[in-house]
């Protein structure tokens, strides 16, 4: 069936530093879409992207699909304390499947 | 639109009970998604409808768990009967899904299952 794999799984900086997720699908994806969740809270829609080789960006976010729809990434550049929480890619290719999930961490 | 419903928020339970939990969409949406998130499994998909009709339940931990969806407004989760292993918070979510792509996902506040 359809794996979705995220890493790392969790990631500490410090505030100002640059952080990075990565999202690994077993299949080629129609669309992959991102969610945050903040500690006691529930996912919420960051962004969905659907081409091949796209790149979107929100403020300090930045998110990438892969040529071949099977990978993407978030970057985020120079985090703040209000980053914290855990990013979730969801891979849609018939139905969706949730990464793991990475813990982002903001040391002040 | 006030966004998707779940109540109970927290239900405490002892071994052996029934629980239902519930889940009200959003209008409009012909999506919904039941999930089970813990600390040591993460965001499992447990269920999925599409137009009321369960489409993937492949994540369905076993018998004592089934899921309902009568209309477009309301579902169900129940677990019969519960265990302590069932304690997690469960999510609902609803989308809309039109030729192949499904747009995001809007989930609910969760409800925080304890079971004694």
């Amino acid at each position: 069936g359809q794996q979705v794999m995220q890493i790392p799984q969790y990631q500490h900086v410090q505030e100002g530093e640059d952080f990075t997720t990565y999202c690994n699908s077993s299949t080629t994806l129609s669309n992959i879409q991102w969610y945050k969740q903040r500690p006691g809270g529930h996912p919420v829609f960051l962004i969905q992207l659907v081409k091949s080789g796209e790149v979107k960006k929100q403020k300090r976010l930045t998110f990438q699909f892969g040529e071949a729809k099977k990978n993407s990434s978030l970057h985020i550049t120079a985090t703040q304390t209000t980053d914290v929480g855990t990013y979730f890619c969801a891979g849609h290719a018939g139905k969706s499947t949730f990464g793991d999930g990475t813990t982002l961490t903001v040391k002040p | 639109d006030a966004g998707v419903i779940q109540s109970p928020r927290h239900e405490v339970t002892e071994m052996g009970q029934e629980v239902t939990l519930r889940c009200k969409p959003i209008s409009g949406h012909n999506s919904l998604f039941w999930y089970r998130q813990t600390m040591m499994r993460g965001l499992e998909l447990l269920i999925y409808f599409n137009n009321n009709v369960p489409i993937d339940d492949s994540g369905m931990p076993e018998d004592r768990f089934s899921a309902k969806m009568p209309n477009a407004s309301f579902s169900t989760l129940k677990i019969q009967p519960s265990e302590p292993r069932d304690s997690a918070v469960y999510f609902c979510a609803s989308s809309f899904l039109a030729s192949g792509r499904l747009d995001e996902q809007f989930f609910g506040p969760g409800t925080r299952l304890t079971v004694l």
